[in-house]
């Protein structure tokens, strides 16, 4: 049973736009992180949101917690090839509950 | 400082072979987790160790799958035998605690492991 589904699971882009992910669940968690993955390394956290509706910004990254604290969007302005790899979130139920990923390809 | 450290980075065997990979986690983090990562997929954890102690190993197979973490520093996961079906990306990360609001969990590059 997929606890997380991350929505799209694939996602190529020009440098410049914009673009949103997307994290959702019928189960409600106590915190949810975003990591970056990229090819033959292991996941980065990103950030961690913890108060239902909540929003944090990480330079041109930002993050959204839903009010019931069952989904999560991460909003990225001004893509850069960069920003290239898995972009994986993770709810905590004790342990964490990692979704699929959305495989991110911004070309230059 | 020195990130977690995983080897080997790549293996790869013949079916109903052992394999092992270990886990040299952060100093001074006493938390331990071992995931398993499927192509295509996020990571599924296996075990979480506290220190020496395995706190959760119910999602570890646990007929052919075992880990230790003796004086609660390193760690060694082994497979015996492996099957096709483990080919897979194994990763290990560690954190200070474990708890609730997870503390930062840190993960090393992952075993990239092939069953033939």
């Amino acid at each position: 049973t997929q606890l997380l589904e991350q929505s799209p699971q694939f996602l190529s882009i020009q440098e410049g736009e914009n673009l949103t992910v997307y994290c959702n669940s019928s189960s409600v968690f106590s915190s949810l992180q975003w990591y970056r993955q990229e090819p033959g390394e292991g996941p980065v956290l990103l950030v961690t949101v913890v108060t239902g509706g909540e929003v944090k910004k990480l330079k041109r990254l930002t993050f959204q917690f839903g009010d019931a604290r069952k989904d999560s969007s991460l909003h990225i302005t001004a893509a850069q090839p960069g920003d290239t790899g898995l972009y994986l979130c993770a709810g905590s139920q004790g342990n964490l509950i990692f979704g699929k990923g959305t495989k991110l390809s911004v070309k230059p | 400082e020195a990130g977690v450290v995983q080897s080997p980075r790549y293996k790869i065997i013949e079916k109903k072979q052992p394999v092992a990979f270990w886990c040299n986690p952060i100093s001074g983090h006493n938390t331990l987790y071992w995931y398993l990562q499927n192509l295509g997929q996020g990571p599924e954890l296996l075990i979480r160790y506290e220190n020496e102690e395995a706190v959760d190993d119910s999602q570890l197979p646990k007929d052919r799958f075992s880990a230790e973490r003796l004086k609660g520093v390193d760690s060694t996961l082994k497979i015996q035998p492996a099957e096709l079906g483990d080919s897979a990306v194994y990763l290990c990360a560690s954190s200070l605690e474990g708890g609730e609001l997870s503390d930062t969990q840190y993960f090393g590059p992952g075993t990239r492991l092939t069953v033939l």
